[in-house]
């Protein structure tokens, strides 16, 4: 089985602190992504990758960057973290095949004091 | 996907009875579509998935139906079992939007026993 792991459950920091956030996965997926979920928004994506050292804008990649020097994983940084991106951080991984699923961690619950 | 609003959608069924959980969305580019199922304290779990090209695409005691006239999703869960307990997310993808996957908001199901 795809295995996508978060390297924390649960974090806390304070506003204006540098945060990482990391990822990993084992099966060779090329495309890894970052999203933030949040009660009544859904998933929205952040961040993506389709190879090392690429990576796009998703949807609302204001406050937040990404490093992928390693195809099996994928780092989000907040670069001053701010109370406003407390959520859930959840990140995923697929094969770059055309409508392939994605397989997701457990996500990272962070909170910005 | 689905309309944002700031309450989840709740659905509540007996132990034994079929669930149906609805999505719209408004792309008519969308030619891709998955319904994810979300427990307590996990990520998105992948359920099933169906293209546009069809209308229905049956699993194990799930099913899913895509009306593309009025844009509309439905994923059906037969006999519900407590276990099936979760928030379910739609998502859509259009064609050649490179597996950026649009989520709806969710619904979350409650099993009553």
């Amino acid at each position: 089985d795809v295995k996508v792991t978060q390297s924390s459950r649960y974090l806390v920091k304070r506003t204006g602190e540098k945060v990482f956030l990391e990822c990993v996965q084992d099966m060779d997926h090329e495309n890894m992504f970052w999203y933030r979920q949040d009660p009544g928004l859904g998933l929205r994506l952040i961040y993506f990758s389709y190879d090392v050292k690429m990576k796009e804008k998703g949807d609302i990649p204001e406050g937040y960057s990404v490093s992928r020097e390693k195809k099996e994983r994928f780092s989000l940084i907040l670069e001053s973290a701010s109370t406003n991106q407390t959520s859930m951080y959840l990140c995923a991984s697929e094969r770059a095949v055309q409508n392939e699923k994605l397989f997701f961690g457990s996500g990272t619950q962070l909170s910005v004091l | 996907g689905e309309s944002v609003g700031l309450h989840l959608p709740t659905l509540s069924v007996q132990e034994g009875d079929n669930s149906i959980i609805n999505c719209a969305y408004s792309n008519s580019a969308s030619d891709y579509f998955i319904w994810y199922k979300q427990e307590s304290g996990k990520g998105p779990q992948f359920i099933i998935d169906i293209r546009s090209n069809m209308d229905k695409r049956q699993g194990q005691r799930v099913t899913v139906l895509l009306n593309k006239t009025v844009k509309h999703l439905s994923l059906q869960i037969a006999a519900t079992q407590p276990g099936d307990s979760a928030v379910y997310f739609c998502a859509e993808t259009p064609t050649g939007g490179g597996n950026k996957l649009t989520f709806g908001t969710g619904t979350q199901l409650k099993v009553e026993l």
